[in-house]
């Protein structure tokens, strides 16, 4: 299986600001998603990350506060823009080589906001 | 909208059970199902991934089964261990509209030696 890497894998930052988490595969995938994981509970789809395009965003989730950049097949963009305490969760990348493989993830940002 | 619910939330167990975890999923137009396996305060680890065209998928200690059109998935996890510990998630990947994985709502594993 691939290797995502994400980065930061964590930040504390302040009310008002934006954090751009980076996620970069090791070899060219199909998809690639953006799930946020709040304490003590599963994943929420936040987006698909199109290559080329804009990304199709999930109910609940629009554009200016998270925008996302997928400039090529093995590497994405997530941005948490204008941070408020309720943004504080883990983010996590994950990818697939297409819709017959598995799906892999990196290690997660862990987002605190003051 | 689409749900995936698993049932039970929170499973607590002596070594050596054979389990039983449940997924239930609304919307049968899936392309395949993925189990994951979450440790404490660490990433996703893929267990085992079916495809709608599967009934079945064995890995080791652990059987997976699907039944698409009634929306249900199965992982059986035989002999349980300490080791087996962990927040079970599955995740079909839906085909409606564009492809997307909706994950389950979990459920906790706790194995007692």
């Amino acid at each position: 299986s691939a290797v995502i890497s994400q980065k930061p894998s964590r930040d504390i930052c302040q009310r008002g600001t934006s954090l751009t988490i980076q996620c970069q595969v090791d070899s060219q995938v199909t998809m690639m998603f953006w799930y946020r994981q709040q304490p003590g509970q599963s994943l929420t789809l936040i987006a698909t990350a199109n290559q080329g395009s804009e990304a199709t965003y999930e109910s609940g989730f629009v554009i200016d506060k998270f925008p996302i950049s997928r400039p090529n097949l093995t590497f994405s963009t997530l941005t948490v823009s204008n941070m408020s305490p309720e943004d504080s969760s883990i983010y996590l990348c994950s990818a697939n080589r297409g819709s017959h493989e598995k799906l892999f993830f990196g290690s997660g940002t862990q987002l605190s906001v003051l | 909208k689409q749900e995936v619910t698993q049932i039970p939330a929170a499973l607590s167990v002596p070594e050596g059970e054979n389990l039983v975890l449940n997924c239930s999923f609304t919307d049968s137009a899936i392309y395949n199902l993925q189990w994951f396996r979450q440790d404490p305060g660490k990433g996703l680890t893929s267990l085992l991934l079916i495809q709608s065209s599967q009934r079945e998928q064995t890995s080791g200690r652990l059987n997976a089964s699907l039944d698409k059109s009634s929306g249900r998935s199965t992982l059986y996890i035989a002999a349980s261990q300490p080791g087996d510990s962990a927040t079970y998630l599955c995740a079909p990947l839906y085909t409606s509209g564009t492809y997307k994985y909706i994950f389950g709502t979990g459920t906790r594993l706790k194995v007692l030696a």
